[in-house]
Protein backbone atom coordinates (compact mmCIF):
# COMPACT_ATOMS: atom_id res chain seq x y z
CA UNK A 1 0.00 0.00 0.00
CA UNK A 2 1.21 3.73 -1.02
CA UNK A 3 1.42 5.19 1.94
CA UNK A 4 3.56 7.87 4.33
CA UNK A 5 4.56 6.75 8.07
CA UNK A 6 6.01 8.99 10.78
CA UNK A 7 6.80 7.41 14.09
CA UNK A 8 6.34 8.08 16.48
CA UNK A 9 2.29 8.97 16.52
CA UNK A 10 3.17 10.79 19.76
CA UNK A 11 5.79 12.26 22.00
CA UNK A 12 5.91 14.11 25.44
CA UNK A 13 9.32 15.04 26.08
CA UNK A 14 10.94 17.82 28.05
CA UNK A 15 12.63 21.34 26.78
CA UNK A 16 15.84 20.68 25.90
CA UNK A 17 15.78 17.14 24.94
CA UNK A 18 17.00 16.33 21.42
CA UNK A 19 14.59 13.70 19.65
CA UNK A 20 14.06 13.36 15.77
CA UNK A 21 10.24 12.11 14.59
CA UNK A 22 11.06 9.96 11.18
CA UNK A 23 9.09 10.01 8.17
CA UNK A 24 9.27 7.30 5.39
CA UNK A 25 7.46 7.33 2.19
CA UNK A 26 7.49 3.89 -0.23
CA UNK A 27 6.39 5.84 -3.20
CA UNK A 28 9.64 6.19 -5.01
CA UNK A 29 8.80 10.27 -4.75
CA UNK A 30 11.61 13.03 -5.08
CA UNK A 31 9.57 15.75 -3.06
CA UNK A 32 8.91 15.80 0.40
CA UNK A 33 8.29 18.42 3.15
CA UNK A 34 7.40 19.24 6.56
CA UNK A 35 4.51 21.31 8.42
CA UNK A 36 3.30 21.93 11.63
CA UNK A 37 -0.46 22.45 12.36
CA UNK A 38 -1.53 24.91 15.40
CA UNK A 39 -4.83 25.69 16.37
CA UNK A 40 -6.25 28.85 14.15
CA UNK A 41 -2.94 29.06 12.03
CA UNK A 42 -3.21 26.12 9.76
CA UNK A 43 -0.50 24.12 8.31
CA UNK A 44 2.79 26.30 8.49
CA UNK A 45 5.45 24.77 6.18
CA UNK A 46 8.92 24.17 8.13
CA UNK A 47 11.07 22.16 5.66
CA UNK A 48 10.62 20.47 2.24
CA UNK A 49 13.49 18.53 0.21
CA UNK A 50 13.26 17.90 -3.84
CA UNK A 51 15.31 15.10 -3.88
CA UNK A 52 18.21 13.15 -2.10
CA UNK A 53 20.83 15.79 -0.42
CA UNK A 54 18.62 18.96 -1.30
CA UNK A 55 16.87 20.69 1.67
CA UNK A 56 15.18 24.26 1.90
CA UNK A 57 13.93 26.16 4.57
CA UNK A 58 9.83 26.77 4.45
CA UNK A 59 8.07 29.43 6.21
CA UNK A 60 8.98 28.36 9.50
CA UNK A 61 12.64 26.44 9.97
CA UNK A 62 13.23 28.08 13.22
CA UNK A 63 14.80 25.56 15.93
CA UNK A 64 14.29 22.52 13.26
CA UNK A 65 16.83 20.30 11.03
CA UNK A 66 16.19 17.89 8.89
CA UNK A 67 18.61 15.17 6.43
CA UNK A 68 17.62 13.82 3.17
CA UNK A 69 20.33 10.91 2.76
CA UNK A 70 18.02 8.56 0.91
CA UNK A 71 15.00 8.64 -1.44
CA UNK A 72 12.31 7.22 1.17
CA UNK A 73 13.13 8.98 4.34
CA UNK A 74 13.03 12.50 5.94
CA UNK A 75 13.79 12.77 9.57
CA UNK A 76 12.88 16.18 11.16
CA UNK A 77 15.12 16.79 13.98
CA UNK A 78 14.60 19.33 16.99
CA UNK A 79 18.08 19.50 18.81
CA UNK A 80 16.95 21.48 22.15
CA UNK A 81 12.92 21.00 21.85
CA UNK A 82 10.65 24.37 23.66
CA UNK A 83 7.32 24.37 24.76
CA UNK A 84 6.45 26.22 21.24
CA UNK A 85 7.40 23.19 19.68
CA UNK A 86 4.54 21.78 21.04
CA UNK A 87 2.18 20.98 17.75
CA UNK A 88 0.93 18.49 15.40
CA UNK A 89 3.27 17.54 12.45
CA UNK A 90 3.18 16.35 9.44
CA UNK A 91 5.36 14.93 6.71
CA UNK A 92 4.20 14.93 2.95
CA UNK A 93 5.55 13.77 -0.37
CA UNK A 94 4.97 14.10 -4.11
CA UNK A 95 6.31 13.33 -7.22
CA UNK A 96 8.22 16.00 -7.76
CA UNK A 97 8.91 19.90 -7.93
CA UNK A 98 6.15 21.25 -9.07
CA UNK A 99 3.55 18.11 -8.35
CA UNK A 100 1.07 19.59 -5.96
CA UNK A 101 -0.35 16.84 -5.03
CA UNK A 102 1.12 15.79 -1.38
CA UNK A 103 0.78 12.62 0.39
CA UNK A 104 0.25 13.44 3.89
CA UNK A 105 1.38 11.18 6.95
CA UNK A 106 -0.89 10.64 9.93
CA UNK A 107 0.45 13.36 12.00
CA UNK A 108 2.58 13.30 15.04
CA UNK A 109 1.36 15.02 18.37
CA UNK A 110 4.61 16.33 20.06
CA UNK A 111 4.12 18.00 23.43
CA UNK A 112 7.21 19.68 24.85
CA UNK A 113 6.97 20.09 28.72
CA UNK B 1 5.38 34.49 6.09
CA UNK B 2 2.03 35.10 3.45
CA UNK B 3 -1.28 34.78 5.55
CA UNK B 4 -4.16 32.89 3.83
CA UNK B 5 -7.50 33.74 5.57
CA UNK B 6 -10.26 31.55 5.60
CA UNK B 7 -14.05 32.38 6.11
CA UNK B 8 -15.98 31.28 7.80
CA UNK B 9 -14.15 29.65 10.33
CA UNK B 10 -16.82 27.01 11.53
CA UNK B 11 -20.15 26.03 9.96
CA UNK B 12 -23.33 23.66 11.15
CA UNK B 13 -25.35 22.84 8.72
CA UNK B 14 -28.36 20.64 8.40
CA UNK B 15 -27.47 17.58 5.75
CA UNK B 16 -28.65 18.11 2.24
CA UNK B 17 -27.57 21.84 2.29
CA UNK B 18 -25.12 23.22 0.15
CA UNK B 19 -21.89 24.52 1.53
CA UNK B 20 -19.68 27.91 0.39
CA UNK B 21 -16.52 28.91 1.99
CA UNK B 22 -13.52 31.00 0.95
CA UNK B 23 -9.81 32.05 0.93
CA UNK B 24 -8.04 35.28 0.89
CA UNK B 25 -4.43 36.01 0.18
CA UNK B 26 -2.34 39.13 0.73
CA UNK B 27 -0.17 37.91 -1.80
CA UNK B 28 -0.75 36.00 -5.73
CA UNK B 29 -0.38 32.71 -5.91
CA UNK B 30 -0.27 30.45 -9.58
CA UNK B 31 -1.81 27.26 -7.69
CA UNK B 32 -4.50 27.36 -5.40
CA UNK B 33 -5.41 23.91 -3.35
CA UNK B 34 -8.10 22.76 -1.40
CA UNK B 35 -7.39 20.03 1.20
CA UNK B 36 -9.86 18.15 3.66
CA UNK B 37 -8.65 16.68 6.75
CA UNK B 38 -10.43 14.21 8.65
CA UNK B 39 -10.37 13.78 12.39
CA UNK B 40 -7.30 12.14 13.15
CA UNK B 41 -5.47 11.97 10.05
CA UNK B 42 -3.51 14.38 7.54
CA UNK B 43 -5.13 16.50 4.84
CA UNK B 44 -5.86 14.83 1.50
CA UNK B 45 -6.16 16.75 -1.70
CA UNK B 46 -9.33 17.71 -2.95
CA UNK B 47 -8.95 19.80 -5.95
CA UNK B 48 -6.14 21.74 -7.69
CA UNK B 49 -6.41 24.99 -9.89
CA UNK B 50 -3.82 26.01 -12.19
CA UNK B 51 -5.38 29.09 -13.98
CA UNK B 52 -7.00 32.63 -12.68
CA UNK B 53 -10.85 31.83 -13.17
CA UNK B 54 -10.83 28.80 -13.67
CA UNK B 55 -13.76 26.62 -12.29
CA UNK B 56 -13.28 23.10 -11.24
CA UNK B 57 -15.37 20.09 -9.81
CA UNK B 58 -14.70 16.87 -8.42
CA UNK B 59 -18.33 15.44 -7.53
CA UNK B 60 -20.22 17.10 -5.51
CA UNK B 61 -17.41 20.02 -5.20
CA UNK B 62 -16.70 22.89 -6.97
CA UNK B 63 -13.92 25.32 -6.43
CA UNK B 64 -12.87 28.49 -8.12
CA UNK B 65 -9.81 30.19 -8.72
CA UNK B 66 -9.90 34.14 -8.46
CA UNK B 67 -9.49 36.30 -11.05
CA UNK B 68 -7.14 38.25 -9.19
CA UNK B 69 -5.42 35.48 -7.98
CA UNK B 70 -5.66 36.35 -4.51
CA UNK B 71 -8.72 34.36 -3.54
CA UNK B 72 -10.61 31.17 -4.05
CA UNK B 73 -13.44 29.40 -3.40
CA UNK B 74 -15.00 26.03 -2.84
CA UNK B 75 -18.75 25.16 -2.86
CA UNK B 76 -20.22 21.45 -1.82
CA UNK B 77 -23.31 20.88 -2.70
CA UNK B 78 -26.24 18.53 -1.16
CA UNK B 79 -24.10 17.97 2.15
CA UNK B 80 -23.40 14.56 3.53
CA UNK B 81 -22.31 13.43 6.84
CA UNK B 82 -19.04 12.13 5.74
CA UNK B 83 -18.40 16.01 4.24
CA UNK B 84 -17.19 16.79 8.31
CA UNK B 85 -13.97 17.63 8.48
CA UNK B 86 -11.56 20.73 8.46
CA UNK B 87 -10.94 22.14 4.91
CA UNK B 88 -8.05 24.01 4.12
CA UNK B 89 -7.09 26.34 0.69
CA UNK B 90 -3.52 26.14 0.40
CA UNK B 91 -1.56 28.91 -2.69
CA UNK B 92 1.94 27.96 -4.41
CA UNK B 93 3.90 29.90 -7.06
CA UNK B 94 6.74 27.36 -7.10
CA UNK B 95 5.39 23.91 -6.41
CA UNK B 96 7.78 23.42 -3.63
CA UNK B 97 6.55 25.92 -1.18
CA UNK B 98 3.18 26.10 0.12
CA UNK B 99 0.94 28.09 2.40
CA UNK B 100 -1.93 26.96 4.27
CA UNK B 101 -5.02 28.71 5.07
CA UNK B 102 -6.07 28.93 8.80
CA UNK B 103 -9.05 26.18 8.37
CA UNK B 104 -12.45 26.29 7.86
CA UNK B 105 -14.92 23.34 10.11
CA UNK B 106 -17.73 21.83 8.87
CA UNK B 107 -20.27 19.97 11.03
CA UNK B 108 -23.03 18.26 9.34
CA UNK B 109 -26.19 17.64 11.60
CA UNK B 110 -28.15 14.84 9.67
Amino acid sequence: EAQVTQNPRYLITVTGKKLTVTCSQNMNHEYMSWYRQDPGLGLRQIYYSMNVEVTDKGDVPEGYKVSRKEKRNFPLILESPSPNQTSLYFCASSLGAGTVEQYFGPGTRLTVT
Amino acid sequence: GQQLNQSPQSMFIQEGEDVSMNCTSSSIFNTWLWYKQDPGEGPVLLIALYKAGELTSNGRLTAQFGITRKDSFLNISASIPSDVGIYFCAGSNTGNQFYFGTGTSLTVIP
